[in-house]
Parts: C-alpha cells; sequence; structure tokens
C-alpha cells in the first residue's frame, strides 16, 4: 500500500513489560513523527527524524521511552518497563521535509 | 490552560444540517491552522490547510480563522452520514513547524 503502516494494530502487555511499535513511512517521504493519543485528549508530539539530522526528542515524556529511525526507512518506538498511563493510540506520521504529515491508523496499547 | 480548547461534544446532527465546530488557543504566535478527520480506529486526515486570518472553501467545507479572537472554525454544509467522525483542529507557528497543537477533538454523528 502507498500509505503509513503501523503493527501491531493493537497490543495488550503487563505492567512492567517492554514494547516496540513499529512504522513504515510512505515511500520517499524524509521525516517521520510519533504521537501519543490518549482518551479525549488530542495527539501529544513525541519525537520528530528528519533525513539524517539529529531527531527532536523533546516530547518524550520519559527515559522509558525511545524511538530509532535508520536514515528514510522504518522507526521502532520502544516503551521500557510499561506502566498503566502508557496505555494510549500511538500513531506515525511522515512527511516529505516539513509539509502535510500523513498518519497511520496506530497502535492501540493497553497495558493490564 | 490547554494551549488549544476544543469542545470534544458529542454533536449529532440530521443529514443535511450544517456542522459547525470551533477550537480557541491562547498562543498568539499561531499562524498555520488545519483541520484534521479521524474516522473510528483510523489515523487523522488532513481536510484543510489555512494560513492568517480569513476563510477558506473546498466544496462542502469551509475554514474560518480570527486570529484577533484566537478562534477558528470548521462549517460543514449540507452534511452526510459520511461525515461522521471527530474532527480535530491542529495549528502550528511557521510553516516549517514540524511540531502541531492539537485540540481534543469533536466527536460528530450525522443521523440519516
Amino acid at each position: 500500500g502507498a500509505g503509513v503502516s503501523q503493527s501491531p494494530s493493537n497490543k495488550v502487555t503487563e505492567k512492567g513489560k517492554d514494547v516496540e511499535l513499529r512504522c513504515d513511512p510512505i515511500s520517499g517521504h524524509t521525516a517521520l513523527y510519533w504521537y501519543r493519543q490518549r482518551l479525549g485528549q488530542g495527539l501529544e508530539f513525541l519525537i520528530y527524524f528528519q533525513g539524517n539530522s539529529a531527531p527532536d526528542k523533546s516530547g518524550l515524556p520519559s527515559d522509558r521511552f525511545s524511538a530509532e529511525r535508520t536514515g528514510e526507512s522504518v522507526s521502532t518506538l520502544t516503551i521500557q518497563r510499561t506502566q498503566q498511563e502508557d496505555s494510549a493510540v500511538y500513531l506515525c506520521a511522515s512527511s516529505l521535509g516539513s509539509s502535510i504529515q500523513y498518519f497511520g491508523a496506530g497502535t492501540r496499547l493497553s497495558v493490564l | 490552560q490547554k494551549e488549544v480548547e476544543q469542545d470534544p461534544g458529542p454533536l449529532s446532527v440530521p443529514e443535511g444540517a450544517i456542522v459547525s465546530l470551533n477550537c480557541t488557543y491562547s498562543n498568539s504566535a499561531f499562524q498555520y491552522f488545519m483541520w484534521y478527520r479521524q474516522y473510528s480506529r483510523k489515523g487523522p486526515e488532513l481536510l484543510m490547510y489555512t494560513y492568517s486570518s480569513g476563510n477558506k472553501e473546498d466544496g462542502r467545507f469551509t475554514a474560518q480563522v480570527d486570529k484577533s479572537s484566537k478562534y477558528i472554525s470548521l462549517f460543514i454544509r449540507d452534511s452526510q452520514p459520511s461525515d461522521s467522525a471527530t474532527y480535530l483542529c491542529a495549528m502550528s507557528e511557521g510553516s516549517n513547524d514540524y511540531k502541531l497543537s492539537f485540540g481534543a477533538g469533536t466527536t460528530v454523528t450525522v443521523r440519516a
């Protein structure tokens, strides 16, 4: 498909476990973003990757959160020692430069 | 106080009615304003993108920005059941500003 692809679509985990969320951006898009969407709240910016530049990690809520991206390809968001407050939908978006952001369907994370 | 305020609704209207949505914001540096539509269990998709104050029309959708009042609106004319979704406002300070500030979203149901 031509859109942003995220996997898994749903993830249920136990408190204290680590989780990895994956994002495949639109081919050719240089920029990639991760957002968190809590129930009833707006999207919160987490991290931004642009090409080979240093990522903007200013939105990561704690050091339990980290993300990687190799070049202009796949990105992985890792949450270590998950807590119940981490339950949310994690959305990935990509864009050409800093133009219009195209979103994936998200990963719905539930921490029990 | 949140940077962007949006009434979560829900809003229920009959088919054919005009849907009126709005957001207020506190950051006077915002210059670029967007409306996204998000269907259930899908990622947000961009509907309208406007710069500074004024109106923009695209088919049945009209976006209005009043920077003096820090108030933006989205109107949907001749609403259809397929317009049932959550509508999110978003804004940024510059055209290359990748950090979007989102409202919480308004859930709209158009009744057939």
